[in-house]
């Protein structure tokens, strides 16, 4: 069992359709982090929220992070082929020193 | 700036032998970590270390031994190799200090094992 679920699982849409995606857990984090990931490649970071209830904005891409830091959201505003990619969720400990990523929402724009 | 460097890219390993991967990153770095990733199962911490001489245990450290001896290297050492230990490999390093430090990945190893 994951400490972070993420939903959903694979995400299938056509260009500027806008999309939702979900990390949610049981257990407060100190911070979460978002990344995506090409094929072949590492994570790459995206953003970083620390407060309770903060919203983040990436151009098109909206992060939240929930009042009581338990989960988080990314919502893609008209969504291009170019968002194509695996998006993971990972919660930071208070400890500082665990990372905890969540299964990964696999999300494929088609033009 | 080469950033982190995993090698080798990729590995067919018979069960019972043993192999090491390399990381090594050229940030000046003090904390850096080895994940696992399955499909559908996302990324899994297997050791990580905070600094030269020290290491401890992720979620998944069965199979897997790490030493830390220079601030740049952290080899992760498969003793005897299990089917089990199919996966992706990655390394990750970042300053230790501060929620907002971004972990910098690797290009990750491929490694099975018949």
């Amino acid at each position: 069992t994951q400490l972070l679920e993420q939903s959903p699982q694979f995400l299938s849409i056509q260009e500027g359709e806008n999309l939702t995606v979900y990390c949610n857990s049981s257990s407060v984090f100190s911070s979460l982090q978002w990344y995506r990931q090409e094929p072949g490649e590492g994570p790459v970071l995206l953003v970083t929220v620390v407060t309770g209830g903060e919203v983040k904005k990436l151009k098109r891409l909206t992060f939240q992070f929930g009042d009581a830091r338990k989960d988080s959201s990314l919502h893609i505003t008209a969504a291009q082929p170019g968002d194509t990619g695996l998006y993971l969720c990972a919660g930071r400990k208070y400890n500082f020193n665990k990372f905890y990523f969540g299964s990964g929402t696999k999300l494929n724009v088609k033009p | 700036n080469a950033g982190v460097t995993q090698t080798p890219k990729f590995q067919v390993l018979k069960t019972g032998q043993s192999m090491t991967l390399q990381c090594a990153q050229d940030m000046n770095h003090e904390y850096m970590s080895w994940y696992r990733q399955d499909p559908g199962m996302g990324l899994r911490l297997i050791h990580y270390s905070v600094g030269a001489g020290i290491t401890d245990q992720g979620e998944v450290p069965n199979g897997y031994n790490v030493s830390r001896s220079t601030t740049e290297d952290f080899p992760l050492r498969l003793l005897s190799a299990a089917p089990s230990q199919t996966s992706v490999y990655f390394c990750a390093s970042s300053f230790r200090t501060g929620h907002n430090q971004p972990q910098h990945f690797g290009d990750g190893t491929r490694l099975s094992i018949l």
